[in-house]
C-alpha cells in the first residue's frame, strides 16, 4: 500500500537550533516528492519538488534532500517565522496527478 | 495575480442541510482537486477532475458531490449523507501532462462546522 509517513509529529526548537524533518515513503514508481509549508488556517504553500535520489534543493534556511526511501527537510538556524506545519507529498507513476500526503510535522521555533 | 479563490472562509451547516463550497482558479490549470484536512491526519482526497465535464472519486467521496462545467470552477457540495462534515476543506489545481510532475497550487481553505 502506498504510504507517506512524516516524523516527528511535532518539533520544538530554540531560535538558531538547526534540525531535520523526515518524510519516509513507500510507493511504487515515485515520480516526484513535494514539500509544502502550511500556516494555521491557511492553504499549503509550495516549497520544493524533488525528482530523483541524490537531488537537493535550497531556499533560504531550508534544504530538501531525497533518497530512494525518504526525504529530509533540513532547517538551518531557524527563526520564529519558520514556525508552521510542513507537509510532504508524493506523486507516483500512472500520471493521475494525485498526490499522497503525509500527516505533517508541526514546527515551533521559540525566540 | 493568478491564484485559487475559495469561498466562503467559514461555513456553518445545520443537520440535514446540503452546502456548497466554491473554488475558482485563474491559472489556466487543467486539473482541480478537493481535499479534506482533519487534525492529526494528512490531506485526504475527495474528488478530482482532469478536464471539463469529467471527474473521479478520491479516497473519501461518500457524502460529497462535484461538478466541472467550466475549466475555472470546481464546486464541492457536502450533502446530508456526509455524517461527519466538520473539517477544513482545501481546493487545489495543477497543470496536466504526460511525463510531468506538477505540484499543486492551493486555495486558502474553507472551514466547515456543523451546528
Amino acid at each position: 500500500e502506498d504510504q507517506v509517513t512524516q516524523s516527528p509529529e511535532a518539533l520544538r526548537l530554540q531560535e538558531g537550533e538547526s534540525s531535520s524533518l523526515n518524510c519516509s515513503y513507500t510507493v511504487s514508481g515515485l515520480r516526484g516528492l513535494f514539500w509544502y509549508r502550511q500556516d494555521p488556517g491557511k492553504g499549503p504553500e509550495f516549497l520544493f519538488t524533488l525528482y530523483s535520489a541524490g537531488e537537493e534543493k535550497e531556499k533560504e534556511r531550508l534544504k530538501a534532500t531525497l533518497t530512494k526511501k525518504e526525504s529530509f527537510l533540513h532547517i538551518t538556524a531557524p527563526k520564529p517565522e519558520d514556525s508552521a506545519t510542513y507537509l510532504c507529498a508524493v506523486s507516483k507513476s500512472g500520471n493521475t496527478g494525485k498526490l499522497i500526503f503525509g500527516q505533517g510535522t508541526t514546527l515551533q521555533v521559540k525566540p | 495575480d493568478g491564484g485559487i479563490t475559495q469561498s466562503p472562509k467559514y461555513l456553518f451547516r445545520k443537520e440535514g442541510q446540503n452546502v456548497t463550497l466554491s473554488c475558482e482558479q485563474n491559472l489556466n490549470h487543467d486539473a482541480m482537486y478537493w481535499y479534506r484536512q482533519d487534525p492529526g491526519q494528512g490531506l485526504r482526497l475527495i474528488y478530482y477532475s482532469q478536464i471539463v465535464n469529467d471527474f473521479q472519486k478520491g479516497d473519501i467521496a461518500e457524502g460529497y458531490s462535484v461538478s466541472r462545467e467550466k475549466k475555472e470552477s470546481f464546486p464541492l457540495t457536502v450533502t446530508s449523507a456526509q455524517k461527519n462534515p466538520t473539517a477544513f476543506y482545501l481546493c487545489a489545481s495543477s497543470e496536466w501532462g504526460t511525463g510531468k510532475n506538477y505540484g499543486y497550487t492551493f486555495g486558502s481553505g474553507t472551514r466547515l462546522t456543523v451546528v
